[in-house]
């Protein structure tokens, strides 16, 4: 069983770094699946941030894309997120997950395995 | 791509059958469109992908349909532990947005 585990500080200062790492189990990260960072203000919607493959390649929802760093370390099995210059509304339960491949014929990557979560919360 | 999901709030009892809409502002090539069940305090559950492909462990009382720029997520006959939030997401190639939400309510 894929399992992943966020960990990081819960609290960062505005202006600050927000740094965040997935642990993943059950999996190697090397596989052909995509490694995915999604977030949720409290009580509000999903807002994915990114993803990013085992080689490095990466892809981010363009209106974050000048503030995310995500990478990879294949000897840890684990996936990092970095957003820089945060502010109260990057407060949020962020999320690490999986885009598993899904092949028939064709490829899909919807998200099937999620962490469970983590609450970081921007202040002073 | 922006996803709008209609209703908001959909109020419903036991047994009833639920209707969820997610609308594209573009056409969503090869069905890249999952939807995701969340009940409070817990992360999403993958429900459907491609569209329509139901994954093990929801039963075939849940069905997505769809192409192009509207898809539907039906729930044939509620039951207690359906009560929660879905969404949908296109998962393209550059493109991985969510929608907003769809709150199934008693």
């Amino acid at each position: 069983q894929v399992q992943l585990q966020e960990s990081g500080p819960r609290l960062v200062k505005p202006s600050g770094t927000l740094s965040l790492t997935c642990a993943v189990s059950g999996a190697s990260i090397t596989s052909g699946h995509l490694w995915t960072w999604v977030r949720q203000p409290p009580g509000k919607g999903l807002e994915w941030i990114g993803e990013v493959s085992h080689s490095g390649g990466a892809i981010f929802k363009p209106s974050l894309s000048s503030r995310v760093t995500l990478s990879v370390d294949t000897s840890k099995n684990h996936f990092s997120l970095r957003l820089i210059s945060v502010t109260a509304a990057d407060t949020a339960v962020y999320y690490c997950a999986r885009a598993g491949a899904f092949c028939d014929g064709d490829c899909h990557f919807p998200i099937d395995f999620w962490g469970r979560g983590t609450l970081v919360t921007v202040s002073s | 791509i922006v996803l709008t999901q209609s209703p908001d709030t959909l109020s419903l009892s036991p047994g009833e059958r639920a209707t969820l809409s997610c609308r594209a502002s573009q056409t969503i090539t090869n069905n890249y469109l999952a939807w995701y069940q969340q009940k409070p305090g817990q992360a999403p559950r993958l429900l459907i992908y491609g569209a329509s492909r139901r994954t093990t462990g929801f039963p075939d009382r849940f069905s997505g349909s769809g192409s192009g720029t509207d898809f539907t997520l039906t729930i044939s006959r509620l039951e207690s532990e359906d009560f929660a939030v879905y969404y949908c997401q296109n998962y393209g190639m550059s493109s991985h947005t969510f929608g907003q939400g769809t709150k199934v309510e008693i």
